[in-house]
């Protein structure tokens, strides 16, 4: 069974630490994103990716970067963490340049305090 | 503003009843997606439709994507309460890796 996996289901974090979210597909799809769930926003995509090395912004991607040294891996850094930046992070991974839609994670809920 | 604005937010039924939920834009897209979310969990695509016009069915799902491309709705036939989730449209533009979703539609179906 495809999957993306996200590391942690709920993390809690200090206002001001660095918070790794970390994300695993075995696809091998070519593109990976990340977005934050919010009530009333739906879904916002803050950064993706279509290659190993390769990172595009989204709509959101102030106060969070991202890594992908491996084209399975896709990693969400929160600099410093805010508690503006509470909120659920999906992953999602698509085929290349196609018309196929997403296989999301199953989220990581994240509270900042 | 959300380019797909999603209509009802939310629903409340009772078992057996029928429903649906559209999806609107004054944008063309060149194909729409339908997601499922439970609580807790990941949205699951439920469909694509990719031409103007198509309708597909998911057992009691029915899924429209209008005839310009610019809006699509779902019917659910005798909900159940296994239906219970937030439904997501999704329009996919030209370029494929930009996806627009729609901020949801939240169903309760109670038994």
């Amino acid at each position: 069974d495809v999957k993306v996996t996200q590391s942690s289901r709920y993390l809690v974090k200090r206002t001001g630490e660095k918070v790794f979210l970390e994300c695993v597909q075995d696809m091998d799809h070519e593109n990976m994103f990340w977005y934050r769930q919010d009530p009333g926003l739906g879904l916002r995509l803050i950064y993706f990716s279509y290659d190993v090395k390769m990172k595009e912004k989204g709509d959101i991607p102030e106060g969070y970067s991202v890594s992908r040294e491996k084209k399975e891996r896709f990693s969400l850094i929160l600099e410093s963490a805010s508690t503006n930046q509470t909120s659920m992070y999906l992953c999602a991974s698509r085929p290349g340049a196609s018309r196929y839609g997403y296989t999301f994670g199953s989220g990581t809920r994240l509270t900042v305090v | 503003t959300q380019l797909l604005e999603q209509s009802p937010q939310f629903l409340s039924i009772q078992e057996g009843e029928n429903l649906t939920v559209y999806c609107n834009s004054s944008s063309v897209f060149s194909s729409l997606q339908w997601y499922r979310q439970e609580p807790g969990e990941g949205p699951v695509l439920l469909v694509t439709v990719v031409t103007g016009g198509e309708v597909k069915k998911l057992k009691r799902l029915t899924f429209q994507f209008g005839d310009a491309r610019k809006d699509s709705s779902l019917h659910i036939t005798a909900a159940q309460p296994g239906d219970t989730g937030l439904y997501l449209c999704a329009g996919v533009t030209d370029n494929f890796n930009k996806f627009y979703f729609g901020s949801g539609t939240k169903l309760n179906v109670k038994p």
